[in-house]
């Protein structure tokens, strides 16, 4: 079974500064996908970024990037200038398989705080 | 069209009611998702269709129903609810199945908010 870790129950950080939210996951899979989603208080989960498991290089996407380091089981979100509009729950989440079709698993949530 | 929606946005009902919630998409995304997530917690998968066919059940309480009339619609018909099945509850898609794959991202719907008095 696939299982993703968040420890960062809530961060907060300055506006303009960067930010890491730490993700590790554990799964016997060889192919598999990692994600980040940002769910900000209206409700709607937005994607943010993909990791394909046999990808070399870090995804990036605009100021979003992923620290994936496969020994290691991690997938860490980088922000970069945090704008205060990024104050929100952010999910990691890694794909599994189960009766031939796969699912998302996430992981507990971090909630981020960006202070003025 | 990279849009999921969902109606209504808030539902209240009783538990003796009968109701549904709809989710479409015109992505020709040939997965779709129905998630329930409590406050402060992730979502919790609930059904999985593929090319139309429920391929996933997370064990849901048969109060729960859902309905996958053609490859754009979603349905989850909703009968004798609980207290406890108040959530939010989010409808999803993604290009097809294989999530491991790039470009199979699910995209949200933005959820309906669901009260069972």
């Amino acid at each position: 079974a696939q299982k993703i870790t968040q420890t960062q129950p809530g961060m907060f950080v300055q506006e303009k500064e960067a930010v890491t939210l730490d993700c590790t996951y554990d799964t016997s899979d060889q192919s598999y996908g990692l994600f980040w989603y940002k769910q900000p208080s209206s409700g709607e989960m937005i994607f943010l970024i993909y990791q394909g498991s046999y990808d070399e290089q870090n995804a990036t996407e605009g100021r979003y990037s992923l620290n994936f380091q496969k020994a290691r089981k991690s997938a860490n979100l980088v922000i970069s200038a945090s704008q205060l509009g990024d104050s929100a729950m952010y999910f990691c989440a890694m794909s599994g398989t189960q009766g031939g079709s796969e699912k998302l698993v996430f992981g507990k949530g971090t909630k981020l705080t960006v202070n003025p | 069209d990279t849009e999921v929606t969902q109606t209504p946005k808030h539902l209240v009902m009783g538990m003796t009611n009968k109701k549904s919630l709809k989710c479409e998409q015109h992505m020709g995304h040939r997965a779709m998702y129905w998630y329930k997530q409590k406050a402060k917690k992730p979502p919790e998968l609930m059904f999985v269709y593929s090319y139309e066919k429920l391929s996933i059940n997370e064990s849901v309480p048969s109060r729960f129903s859902p309905e996958c009339p053609n490859s754009s619609l979603l349905n989850l018909h909703l009968h004798a609810l609980q207290p406890e099945d108040s959530a939010l509850y989010l409808c999803a898609s993604s290009q097809d199945h294989i999530l491991a794959f790039p470009y199979n991202e699910q995209f949200f719907g933005p959820g309906t908010r669901l009260t069972v008095l």
